[in-house]
Formats: structure tokens, C-alpha cells, sequence
């Protein structure tokens, strides 16, 4: 089964650097979502790139697709304290319906 | 707030208890799923729902047993859980996956569950 790995499992910078996640996939795959999680809350939805897109923007968010080498990452720009919080990757399968698998998280931390 | 509400916030229960999470959405999807999360595990799938119709059990014990009464709301009941059933649960919705929606899943703020 498809399974999304973040790298690095924690990343600590300070406030105004850049923050790069990166998760990898075992099998071909419809979508690849990142999702957000502020502690002991639920996820929120980030940002989704679909199997034929190569790069996608969302305000400071970039994230890129490499479907040959099966990984994608997330790119925060310019980084503050409240972006905080665990990173999820999530992707759906060709053949998983509704199913989306989620990878075990990157933890960042950004330091005023 | 992403449109997904789920009651209680927090739940503390004994073993022989029977108490019942809801879920609730407002954003008109059709799909509804339950989630366990558990500390430095993967958020783990427990089961699908679809139109009403649970179409994915994740071999989840019969302890828990979900009910989807309507597209909008979804219950999980709990009976004789075990301490390792402590958890933080949640709740999502999305429309069913689509090529021009994508299954992007909203989720509730989660139920933190204890069980002593």
C-alpha cells in the first residue's frame, strides 16, 4: 500500500527563513494534498497538486511534484512564528476512491 | 473555522462505559470519514462513509461502531474501549473524489478521548 514519508521528521528555523518538507510516495497516485495541523487540533487543508502539474503557488506556500522520482515538497517562504505546526502530506490513488493516505508529519518549529 | 464541528471536545471514559462522538458538516459533501490519531503515528483511516453508506471499514474493532443517519451527520459510538483507544479522533468530510474536486478533506477539531 501507498504511503506518504515526511522528511525531516522535525525542523526548527527562526522567523523569516524559508522551510522546506519533503514526503514521498510508494505507488501512482490522482492527487497529493498538504495539510496543516496546530497541536491537538484537527488538519486544514494547504494546498492540492494533481498527478499532471509539476508546480503549484498559494500565497507563501510552493509546492513541486516529481512523479518519476514519486516525492513532492513544500516550500513555506519568509516563515513566522504562527506557521508553527505539524505538516502532513496526503495522497489519493488511482484506484483508493475517496481513501487518502497521510504520511507521519513534519514538525516545525519557527523561532521569533 | 472549516465548516466540520465535532461534540464532545474533550471525553474521559471508563472501560465499561458507552458514550457516542458526533460529527456534524455544513459544507453540503457526501463523503464522511473517521479518523484515529494517535501519538507519533500516522493519522489512521477507520471508516468511510458515502452517500449514507459505509463503503470502508479499515478492520476496526467492533468496539467502535459508526452510524451515518444522514449525509451531514455522523456518530461514532463507543463501548468497552481499552486504554490504548486513548486518542485523538476525528472527523472529515469531503465531496466524493471527483476530477474536479480532487477529495480535499475538511476536518473537525477532533474529540480528545481518555480511556482509564
Amino acid at each position: 500500500s501507498q504511503q506518504g514519508e515526511e522528511d525531516p521528521q522535525a525542523l526548527s528555523i527562526q522567523e523569516g527563513e524559508n522551510a522546506t518538507m519533503n514526503c514521498s510516495y510508494k505507488t501512482s497516485i490522482n492527487n497529493l494534498q498538504w495539510y496543516r495541523q496546530n497541536s491537538g487540533r484537527g488538519l486544514v487543508h494547504l494546498i492540492l497538486i494533481r498527478s499532471n502539474e509539476r508546480e503549484k503557488h498559494s500565497g507563501r506556500l510552493r509546492v513541486t511534484l516529481d512523479t518519476s522520482k514519486k516525492s513532492s515538497s513544500l516550500l513555506i517562504t519568509a516563515s513566522r512564528a504562527a506557521d508553527t505546526a505539524s505538516y502532513f502530506c496526503a495522497t489519493d490513488g488511482e484506484t483508493s476512491g475517496s481513501r487518502l493516505t497521510f504520511g507521519e508529519g513534519t514538525q516545525l518549529t519557527v523561532n521569533p | 473555522e472549516t465548516g466540520v464541528t465535532q461534540t464532545p471536545r474533550h471525553l474521559v471514559m471508563g472501560m465499561t462505559n458507552k458514550k457516542s462522538l458526533k460529527c456534524e458538516q455544513h459544507l453540503g459533501h457526501n463523503a464522511m470519514y473517521w479518523y484515529k490519531q494517535s501519538a507519533k503515528k500516522p493519522l489512521e483511516l477507520m471508516f468511510v462513509y458515502n452517500f449514507k453508506e459505509q463503503t470502508e471499514n479499515n478492520s476496526v474493532p467492533s468496539r467502535f461502531s459508526p452510524e451515518c443517519p444522514n449525509s451531514s451527520h455522523l456518530f461514532l459510538h463507543l463501548h468497552t474501549l481499552q486504554p490504548e483507544d486513548s486518542a485523538l479522533y476525528l472527523c472529515a468530510s469531503s465531496h466524493r473524489q471527483s476530477a474536479t474536486f480532487g477529495n480535499e478533506q475538511f476536518f473537525g477539531p477532533g474529540t480528545r478521548l481518555t480511556v482509564l
